[in-house]
């Protein structure tokens, strides 16, 4: 069964830091690799998605990379803002499985003026 | 209008009541899914469906069924709810490989069962 990671779990920073969001997954046979945002209460907005074949997507501030062979993603998001407060869900598709995502838990993040 | 549209938004029901969590979608795609988010739990998958005439249960399905009505429509039902079935529902959509396969959600549904 996949499981996925993400550390940290809570991320409290000023305005202008440049941040790492990790996550890691068990099993490296993915066909791809999605980050969303999601806004208290509200639903999820996909912010990347990274086929396994990529090794980084960018967005904007946003940049994803992906690492298939050590189980591992990060989305680095440059010079933060409060607007970027958020919890960050990182989400696998096996494949294997068509269609189907394992999602980690989030890391809620707070940026503060 | 919403890609992936979600009703009611809100709902409390009582112990034992059946309810129907209902989904449409305009994005033309083929597979649809019903997730449900608890807290510290993450999202986890209830069902889906990859077109009208397949359905698969996902890793928590008792306690749930499902209709795919048509190709743009996918309901979840609780036939006889329970507390902790207390959750945020998601409904979403994905198209099949080849296109980026890349999902769409709708805004959830927060269901309290009393």
């Amino acid at each position: 069964k996949q499981e996925v990671t993400q550390i940290p779990a809570a991320l409290s920073v000023p305005e202008g830091e440049n941040l790492v969001l990790n996550c890691s997954f068990t099993d490296s046979a993915i066909y791809n690799l999605q980050w969303f945002r999601q806004d208290p209460g509200k639903g999820l907005t996909s912010l990347l998605l990274i086929q396994s074949s990529q090794r980084e997507q960018t967005s904007g501030r946003l940049n994803a990379s992906l690492d298939k062979s050590s189980g591992r993603s990060t989305l680095y998001i440059a010079a933060s803002q409060p607007g970027d407060s958020a919890t960050y869900l990182c989400a696998v598709n096996r494949g294997s499985t068509l269609g189907r995502l394992y999602f980690g838990r989030g890391t809620q993040l707070t940026v503060w003026p | 209008d919403a890609d992936v549209t979600q009703t009611p938004r809100n709902r409390i029901t009582k112990t034992g009541k059946r309810i129907m969590l209902e989904c449409s979608q305009t994005k033309g795609h083929d597979r649809m899914y019903w997730y449900r988010q608890d807290p510290g739990l993450g999202l986890r998958l209830i069902y889906y469906s990859f077109d009208v005439k397949d359905i698969n249960k996902g890793e928590i399905s008792d306690g749930y069924s499902v209709s795919r009505q048509a190709q743009a429509k996918f309901s979840l039902s609780l036939e006889s709810a329970i507390p902790n079935q207390t959750a945020l529902y998601f409904c979403a959509t994905s198209d099949s490989m080849g296109t980026g396969y890349g999902y769409t959600f709708g805004s959830g549904t927060r269901l309290t069962v009393v």
